[in-house]
């Protein structure tokens, strides 16, 4: 099974509206937490926001936030008021804390294109 | 602004050759990773140590693939015959792990290897 599914390849936005990108996950831990990167066309991996399983508030990093649902397994991530400049990929991924495993299971990301 | 510098950030070389890719993570950070990104595989953990010590290298192919730290300032990573199935964007991060502490991977420039 997957451990992180996203499941829009691709999303369009208009500038200024809101947009949320899908991430549903799968694990047996009860520790674990999530991330969302950003991937321009530049190439390089800019970490977003993170929300670690026991955290009972959603994180929020200015215009980004995270809208955790522990009981569905999701962390679905909110871009508010968007910008030409959020037009990348994005990735969710876990990392799984009881299994002492500490690196990254990323998803197969989305593609975020913001239309003027 | 510390970063993690990747070194080279590109590479084409022929089939059989030795390849090697050198990472500087953040100083004071104690664990580096080691992934790779194709279009078809998406982002996958090759290897990552703490404190220098491989922890997983379960993910990269032993007989061609291997991964060192030296020192605490640099890790490197191996290829040797390189194979065009290697071509690939070669990313290291690093991060400080501290417990169940959450914490960031910071992720390098990358290199994007082109073996031919």
């Amino acid at each position: 099974a997957q451990k992180i599914t996203q499941t829009q390849p691709g999303m369009f936005v208009q500038e200024k509206e809101a947009v949320t990108l899908d991430c549903t996950y799968d694990t047996s831990d009860q520790s674990y937490g999530l991330f969302w990167y950003k991937q321009p066309s530049s190439g390089e991996m800019i970490f977003l926001i993170y929300q670690g399983s026991y955290d009972e508030q959603n994180a929020t990093e200015g215009r980004y936030s995270l809208n955790f649902q522990k009981a569905r397994k999701s962390a679905n991530l909110v871009i508010s008021a968007s910008q030409l400049g959020d037009s990348a990929m994005y990735f969710c991924a876990m990392r799984e804390g009881d299994t002492g495993r500490r690196a990254l299971t990323f998803g197969s990301g989305t593609r975020l294109q913001v239309q003027p | 602004d510390a970063r993690v510098t990747q070194t080279p950030r590109h590479k084409v070389t022929e089939m059989g050759q030795e390849v090697t890719m050198r990472c500087q993570p953040i100083l004071g950070h104690n664990t580096v990773f080691w992934y790779r990104q194709t279009m078809m595989q998406g982002l996958e953990l090759l290897a990552y140590f703490r404190n220098r010590a491989p922890l997983d290298d379960s993910g990269m192919p032993k007989d061609r693939f291997s991964a060192e730290m030296p020192d605490a300032t640099l890790a490197t990573l191996k290829i040797q015959p390189s194979e065009p199935r290697d071509s690939a964007v070669y990313f290291c991060a690093s991060g400080l792990v501290l417990g169940q502490s959450p914490y960031e991977q910071y992720f390098g420039p990358g290199t994007r290897l082109t073996v031919t």
